[in-house]
């Protein structure tokens, strides 16, 4: 079993739906918690970094992570064609540098 | 500012052949890291150093060297290159702070034929 699980999609929505990212881990352990959008042919760009349980909030989007249900989500309000791109989760584990990632959920945002 | 620069962006190989594939940033980051990905797995760590003469094996180090020759470079050498390491490899760098952020290189797709 994936220390990290995510749905790989693809996910399709209309232009101006909110979008639910989600993974799940099992290494209760993780401490830091990150998502990244990487665009075809492009590398990983961090989008969110939060490391406490709950809510956290830049423009339209928002990192949500739950400790104690090993559970963290992105949401995406008001998407737009040009947030049509691969959206990775990754957890870092306290003091340690390297990341483990989720294998990626595609997302398309059809105008 | 250039950020994390990898070189070749695309490189096909015979297998058996080896070649090196070069890392360079210019943010005086003290930890460096080479990832690939492959469909449906994500992002893997093959090595990491976290400062210039160290190296440490990540999660799939198996078929790989590296060195990091300096602050600023760290390359991935493929001594015999096999199928299964057709993949797309990411350099990546970061400060030392837990709260750093890793910055990507843009990936050197790699075919092993």
């Amino acid at each position: 079993q994936k220390e990290v699980e995510q749905d790989p999609g693809p996910l399709s929505v209309p232009e101006g739906a909110i979008v639910s990212l989600n993974c799940t881990y099992s290494n209760s352990a993780f401490q830091y918690f990150m998502w990244y959008r990487q665009y075809s042919r492009k590398g990983p760009e961090l989008l969110m970094y939060t490391y406490s349980s709950g809510n956290k909030e830049d423009g339209r989007f928002t990192a949500q992570v739950d400790k104690s249900s090993k559970y963290i989500s992105l949401f995406i309000r008001d998407s737009q064609p040009s947030d049509s791109a691969t959206y990775l989760c990754a957890m870092r584990l306290a003091g340690r540098r390297a990341l483990t990632f989720g294998s990626g959920t595609r997302l398309q945002v059809q105008p | 500012n250039a950020g994390v620069t990898q070189t070749p962006k695309f490189q096909v190989l015979k297998t058996g052949q080896s070649m090196t594939l070069q890392c360079a940033q210019d943010m005086n980051h003290n930890s460096m890291y080479w990832y690939r990905q492959d469909p449906g797995m994500g992002l893997r760590l093959i090595y990491y150093s976290a400062s210039e003469g160290t190296t440490d094996k990540g999660e799939v180090p198996n078929g790989y060297n590296v060195s990091r020759l300096n602050k600023r470079e760290f390359s991935l050498r493929l001594e015999s290159a096999a199928p299964s390491q057709t993949s797309v490899y990411f350099c990546a760098s970061s400060e030392d702070g837990v709260l750093d952020t890793i910055y990507f290189g843009e990936g050197s797709w790699l075919t092993v034929v």
